[in-house]
């Protein structure tokens, strides 16, 4: 049974341009989470995804965007790079409901330049 | 002041030594969780507690909910628990997880 994934484990981009994440759920959860950690410092909620739709959002700019596939899978979108931006994306795969436990994937590191 | 306080910070131990970190919160909780990050990885969830105690392996996990304190222990600390131990709650209603600041740990051979 695999657990949570995620792709591209390392990513390099330039200011101003556009980046998608993907993660794919551990098998038979529906909900993922997506958070931001800046180097040094503790994680940070994007936002949640249960039914394609998302459910709720942290304190991050419309450029941070994402999508839920039917088979639950999940993608994270962040427009016009900053260099702010550089951090380790973590999604991480539950059950439906908050007091579900959160596995988490081995994360992506974006580097923006 | 943090909705979710961990202490200590850091903590430097020799092997073998008895591990107790702490975890106070100030909100109602769903649960209560304590997670492991290794220097530069993702995250690993260790327990989810809702009440009472867990234990896996060397790990215990407690939480007191009438004092709003949850506790991880290690016992017979080794060198490969070196991490840093993350403690986050979920409060109803509201699904991100909310963090603590970590406990960096070393544990010396």
């Amino acid at each position: 049974d695999a657990g949570v994934t995620q792709s591209p484990t390392h990513l390099i981009k330039t200011r101003g341009q556009q980046v998608t994440l993907r993660c794919s759920p551990k098998s038979g959860h529906d909900t993922v989470s997506w958070y931001q950690q800046a180097l040094g410092q503790g994680p940070q909620f994007i936002f949640q995804y249960y039914e394609e739709e998302e459910r709720q959002r942290g304190n991050f700019p419309d450029r941070f965007s994402g999508h839920q596939f039917p088979n639950y899978s999940s993608e994270l979108n962040v427009n016009a790079l900053l260099l702010g931006d550089s951090a380790l994306y973590l999604c991480a795969s539950s059950l439906t409901g908050e007091a579900y436990e959160q596995y988490f994937g081995p994360g992506t590191r974006l580097t923006v330049t | 002041k943090n909705e979710v306080e961990q202490s200590p910070q850091n903590l430097t131990a020799q092997e073998g030594e008895f591990i107790t970190i702490n975890c106070s919160y100030s909100v109602g909780i769903s649960a209560l969780h304590w997670l492991q990050q290794h220097p530069g990885g993702g995250i690993v969830s260790l327990f989810m507690l809702s009440s009472g105690k867990k234990k896996h392996g060397r790990l215990i996990a407690t939480i007191n909910i009438q004092e709003k304190h949850s506790s991880l222990h290690i016992t017979a600390s080794h060198p490969r628990d070196s991490a840093v131990y993350i403690c986050a709650v979920t409060i109803y209603s509201n699904y991100q997880l909310i963090w603590g600041a970590g406990t960096k740990l070393i544990i010396k051979p």
